[in-house]
């Protein structure tokens, strides 16, 4: 079945460092690939998306490109801040948008 | 509007007792989906609406959990004889089409003790 995989954490930086969170999926056909961020004691917010190889999606610094043939939607921004210190999820919903299947989180802890 | 909005926050109950958890929309949207979200761990897909019909029910979903949506609106989601393993939050969400990604709500923190 479909799967999403991302790197282990935490992953703790100093504000203005670079980041990556590595995510990879399996799927058959053409699935939608998001992440998402949940703050302390709140609900997920769609961060980014993209919806077709290639697709590049960004939102507050971040980005993610839709990598089919490494099967791959790594996040990174530039520059972290204090407030971006939260859990990233990795997501894929397949054509039929049925369900999305989540990666299990990274958190990530930035440090003034 | 104000998004996807759950009822109540938080719930602590007793082992064996029932427990309903209320669920409304974005109104526009006619997808509706229960995650459950343990700690450590990613959300895990419950059941999905499209309207007032039921699509998908996961593998999760025991009997004795049930999931309402009876005029396409709001949604209940309802444990019976609740277990400590049911200990979780449990997340709705709501989409018009799903693979552009949906809208959840804060969540309800489920405690059985």
């Amino acid at each position: 079945g479909d799967s999403v995989t991302q790197m282990e954490g935490p992953v703790t930086l100093s504000e203005e460092a670079f980041l990556t969170i590595n995510c990879t999926y399996t799927a058959t056909g053409y699935p939608s690939l998001f992440w998402y961020v949940q703050y302390p004691g709140e609900g997920l917010q769609l961060l980014l998306k993209a919806t077709k190889a290639d697709d590049k999606g960004s939102n507050k610094g971040f980005e993610a490109t839709y990598r089919k043939e490494t099967t791959s939607f790594h996040l990174e921004k530039g520059s972290v801040q204090v407030s971006d210190s939260a859990v990233y999820f990795c997501a894929l919903a397949d054509q039929a948008g049925t369900a999305l299947i989540f990666g299990k989180g990274t958190t990530l802890s930035v440090s003034s | 509007d104000t998004g996807v909005s759950q009822d109540p926050r938080h719930k602590i109950t007793k082992r064996g007792q029932n427990v309903t958890f209320r669920c409304d929309p974005i109104s526009e949207h006619n997808r509706l989906y229960w995650y459950r979200q343990t700690l450590g761990q990613g959300p895990e897909f419950l059941t999905y609406f499209q309207n007032e019909a039921q699509l998908e029910k996961s593998r999760l979903l025991s009997d004795r959990f049930s999931a309402e949506r009876p005029k396409g609106s709001f949604s209940t989601l309802e444990i019976q004889r609740t277990e400590q393993g049911d200990s979780a939050m449990y997340l709705c969400a709501s989409s018009v089409t799903g693979i552009h990604g949906y809208t959840f709500g804060s969540g309800t923190r489920l405690t059985v003790v």
